[in-house]
């Protein structure tokens, strides 16, 4: 079945770092989104990526649909506290269910 | 409701007994998803309900779990002989397509606890 494999599993970065996870599928994607869960609480939407090779930018967080629409990545740049958490990709194949990557956790040291 | 709503929020249960989870998904969504998070762990696949369609049970992760959905809507997820290994956070997601978006929504889960 479809897997998707995320690095790293945790990052420790200082405040102003950039950071960076990975996301990797072993099929074509339909589509790929990207979640946040912060400590304690549960996942929570950021964005869908659709198109082959598209970027799309929320502030300080860049995402990366890759050419062959098989891999995914997250950028932060110049990291803050409050972007501490697990990030998550999701990856949808055209039929059946979205698959989860196991998350990256990042800690970030003020 | 506003959102998807899981209940009960924490389950303290002894080991041996059985346990039924509920999420209520956002009215209208048609895709439903169950998941396990242990303590700092990721997202575990438990099953998938995407409307009339039979589920996708390839997650479970013993015949002591089981799952429905009623009428579409509402979803009970049931654990039998409870061991403490089932000890986890249960997560409910629902989604629905909209403008080529297919956003999951989660529960706050429910934090099953067996002793």
């Amino acid at each position: 079945g479809q897997q998707v494999m995320q690095i790293p599993q945790y990052q420790h970065v200082q405040e102003g770092e950039d950071f960076t996870t990975y996301c990797n599928s072993s099929t074509t994607l339909s589509n790929i989104q990207w979640y946040k869960q912060r400590p304690g609480g549960h996942p929570v939407f950021l964005i869908q990526l659709v198109k082959s090779g598209e970027v799309k930018k929320q502030k300080r967080l860049t995402f990366q649909f890759g050419e062959a629409k098989k891999n995914s990545s997250l950028h932060i740049t110049a990291t803050q506290t409050t972007d501490v958490g697990t990030y998550f990709c999701a990856g949808k194949p055209n039929a059946g269910k979205s698959t989860f990557g196991d998350g990256t956790t990042l800690t970030v040291k003020p | 409701g506003a959102g998807v709503s899981q209940s009960p929020s924490n389950k303290v249960t002894e080991k041996g007994k059985d346990v039924e989870l509920r999420c209520d998904p956002i009215s209208g969504h048609t895709a439903l998803y169950w998941y396990r998070q242990s303590l700092g762990q990721g997202l575990e696949f438990l099953i998938y309900f995407q409307g009339n369609s039979a589920p996708d049970k390839s997650g479970l992760p013993s015949d002591r779990f089981s799952a429905e959905r009623t009428g579409g809507s509402v979803s009970t997820l049931t654990i039998q002989r409870t061991q403490q290994e089932d000890s986890a956070v249960y997560l409910c997601a629902s989604s629905e397509h909209r403008g080529g978006i297919a956003e999951a929504f989660f529960g706050q889960g429910t934090r099953l606890t067996v002793v």
